[in-house]
């Protein structure tokens, strides 16, 4: 039973570069979303998706790209990397998007932008 | 806009000790209400969770209740252990926009043996 997968594990990058995290859940979850988490900030949304070919922009949603071309995958792009773009990345998934429903997360991918 | 503050941490307890995380939040109608825990290395795991006012979650020794009329969610736990060391962070999911949800900043209890 393997969830929600994230990878990388760990990623360095320079500035400038480019690069997808990938994110695949087995759980059939309509609901998918990526999160970066910054110490004393709590998780910040990224971009969401309530189902395939349907995307948004979350709360912090400025360098990053995401696609949902089928319902198990929602990569996360990062176009240009920037230092400020070093974090942990969350994927996070949920059976519906209604407000019972809790989010799944993955293992998180560590980013690193030098 | 919705929002979670929970206390700043990290909180120190010895093995035994009663426990004690506040949570509020300001939200829209009536949100959901979740505590996530977070071990050293890992994703975040759903602890326990409260759907509607005066419901009380409850996992592995951990409750919380759904407090509206205070906007509270306070965790609690009677007896920690060493292997309860991590950090716990409040959310709630709205009921309208997004449907994301939003997390406090996250506290980090330590347990000493």
């Amino acid at each position: 039973n393997a969830g929600v997968t994230q990878t990388p594990k760990f990623q360095v990058l320079k500035t400038g570069q480019s690069m997808t995290l990938q994110c695949a859940q087995d759980m059939n979850h309509e609901y998918m979303s990526w999160y970066r988490q910054d110490p004393g900030m709590g998780l910040r949304l990224i971009h969401y998706s309530v189902g395939a070919g349907i995307t948004d922009q979350g709360e912090v949603p400025n360098g990053y790209n995401v696609s949902r071309s089928t319902t198990e995958d929602f990569p996360l792009r990062l176009l240009s990397a920037a230092p400020s773009q070093t974090s942990v990345y969350f994927c996070a998934s949920s059976y519906g998007a209604g407000e019972k429903s809790p989010l799944h997360f993955g293992n998180g991918t560590r980013l690193t932008v030098t | 806009g919705n929002s979670v503050t929970q206390m700043e941490g990290p909180v120190t307890l010895s093995e035994e000790a009663f426990l004690t995380i506040n949570c509020t939040y300001t939200a829209t109608g009536y949100p959901s209400l979740f505590w996530y825990v977070q071990y050293p290395g890992e994703g975040l795991q759903l602890l326990l969770k409260a759907t509607k006012a005066d419901d009380k979650g409850s996992n592995k020794g951990f409750e919380a209740t759904y407090r509206k009329e205070t906007t509270s969610f306070h965790l609690e736990k009677g007896s920690v252990q060493v292997s309860d060391s991590a950090v716990y962070f409040c959310a709630l999911r709205g009921v309208t926009g997004r449907r994301a949800l939003t997390f406090g900043s996250g506290t980090r209890l330590q347990v000493q043996p």
